[in-house]
């Protein structure tokens, strides 16, 4: 159980392109979704929190007119990168949490190239 | 200074020792500490969680956590190649979760 997809797993774009990542929780209701950045050598820094319905939550630092976060429903939430340029490049990763749980289980995460 | 701090390591072991992976964290509101593998170009999964004081056994993996010192550790006994990969401690405070830097351990066959 407890099983998070994202899709798609690399892409790589052009700079100035927006890039939708989705985060699905597959076999539980995912009250809480978490996106995550990782960049080489470094440790996950949260980026967003998002519940079901409601605006996500950005960490301080994080443009939320850059990284738009929908979570529309209790197994979906996407993530999309506005006008990307090569310094956004890094490995996202979302995470989710179910009723009554604080554990997080991640997506095998989502690697993206901007040229 | 870092809510999660972490032995840099590398961690070199041969197969068959014990690892052990150490954390301490700064802030005493932190209410449950889990530790995750991630191995190289991929996401973290999760090993186990600890909340009470004490020791935690779940197969080859024993975590231990002691508030009053905010130490958390991790010790991997019987050590295999499979296991070489970095090791996150994370710290659960207000239903987010903060990483340390991670220690990576490579078992040497």
């Amino acid at each position: 159980g407890a099983v998070v997809s994202q899709h798609p797993s690399r892409v790589i774009c052009k700079s100035g392109t927006s890039v939708k990542i989705e985060c699905r929780s597959l076999d539980f209701q995912a009250t809480t979704m978490f996106w995550y950045r990782q960049f080489p050598k470094q440790s996950l820094m949260l980026m967003a929190t998002s519940n079901e319905g409601s605006k996500a939550t950005y960490e301080q630092g994080v443009e939320k007119d850059k990284f738009l976060i929908n979570h529309a429903s209790l197994t979906l939430s996407t993530l999309t990168v506005t006008s990307a340029h090569p310094e956004d490049s890094s490995f996202y990763i979302c995470s989710a949490t179910g009723v009554a749980s604080d554990t997080q289980y991640f997506g095998p995460g989502t690697r993206l190239t901007v040229l | 200074q870092k809510e999660v701090e972490q032995n840099s390591g590398p961690l070199s072991v041969p197969e068959g020792a014990i690892a052990s992976l150490n954390c301490t964290y700064s802030d005493r509101g932190s209410q449950s500490f889990f530790w995750y593998r991630q191995y190289s170009g991929k996401s973290p999964e999760l090993i186990m969680f600890i909340y009470s004081n004490g020791d935690k056994e779940d197969g080859r993996f024993t975590a231990q956590l002691n508030k009053a010192s905010q130490y958390v550790s991790l010790l991997i006994r019987d050590s295999q190649p499979s296991d070489s990969a970095t090791y996150l401690c994370a710290a659960l405070n207000d239903y987010k979760l903060s990483f340390g830097a991670g220690t990576t351990v490579t078992v040497r066959a």
